[in-house]
């Protein structure tokens, strides 16, 4: 069975300043990885996501991440976030299984919150 | 192209009550799946229709059931209601193939009293 742990279930940070939340997942086999946004009242938004290739992967509103196999870690970052960043963000996993099975297994999540 | 469509946005019913949500796909998805979002349990799960058929079903009572439409509109309902079953239900979409991106609505919220 595969688990995703977010390490952080709240994250501070002032204006401007670079942000890093943290994700690592546990699988027996391949997994693709998401990151997802909800703002409050709302449903989740797609961040960006590693399916294969480039370990480096950019998404939306500035925000990448970088997959890591030797530590089962997909970290995601921001240089310099801004007052409406703040929000929930979910990290995810999929089996690679060929296309049969596209359950999420979802993280507890990472409340982010942006100060002036 | 219009987004996921969940219905109704919000409601509230009493123990023992039953449910039924709605949720209408992107256009052309055919794939839609249903999560249950609480504060202590997080995202979990619940089912996944494709072409009017459930492929995989989560770790939840036979309470909770679903269904899929030949328009691929889906519905999930749920019968003799908990206070434990209050909760955001989302209802996300994907198109056929392709990575397994979901497309989520803005989800149902179902308290119970």
């Amino acid at each position: 069975a595969q688990s995703v742990t977010q390490l952080d279930s709240q994250v501070p940070v002032f204006e401007e300043a670079p942000v890093e939340l943290r994700c690592n997942y546990s699988s027996s086999v391949s997994v693709y990885l998401f990151w997802y946004v909800q703002y409050p009242n709302q449903g989740l938004q797609l961040l960006l996501k590693y399916l294969s290739g480039s370990t480096l992967v950019k998404g939306i509103n500035g925000f990448e991440a970088e997959f890591n196999k030797s530590q089962t870690s997909f970290h995601l970052r921001k240089p310099s976030v801004h007052i409406s960043d703040t929000a929930e963000y979910f990290c995810a996993a999929r089996v690679n299984s060929g296309g049969s099975n596209y359950k999420l297994t979802f993280g507890k999540g990472t409340l982010l919150t942006v100060n002036p | 192209k219009a987004g996921v469509t969940q219905t109704p946005r919000y409601l509230i019913k009493t123990r023992g009550q039953q449910v039924t949500l709605s949720c209408s796909p992107i256009s052309g998805h055919r794939s839609v799946s249903w999560y249950q979002q609480t504060p202590g349990q997080g995202l979990q799960f619940l089912f996944e229709y494709f072409s009017e058929t459930q492929r995989n079903k989560g770790n939840f009572p036979g309470r909770f059931s679903g269904r899929q439409f030949s328009n691929s509109r889906s519905e999930m309902n749920v019968s003799t209601l908990e206070l434990g079953d209050s909760a955001l239900y989302l209802c996300a979409s994907r198109p056929q193939g392709g990575d397994g991106e979901l497309f989520f609505g803005e989800g149902s919220r179902l308290t119970v009293l």
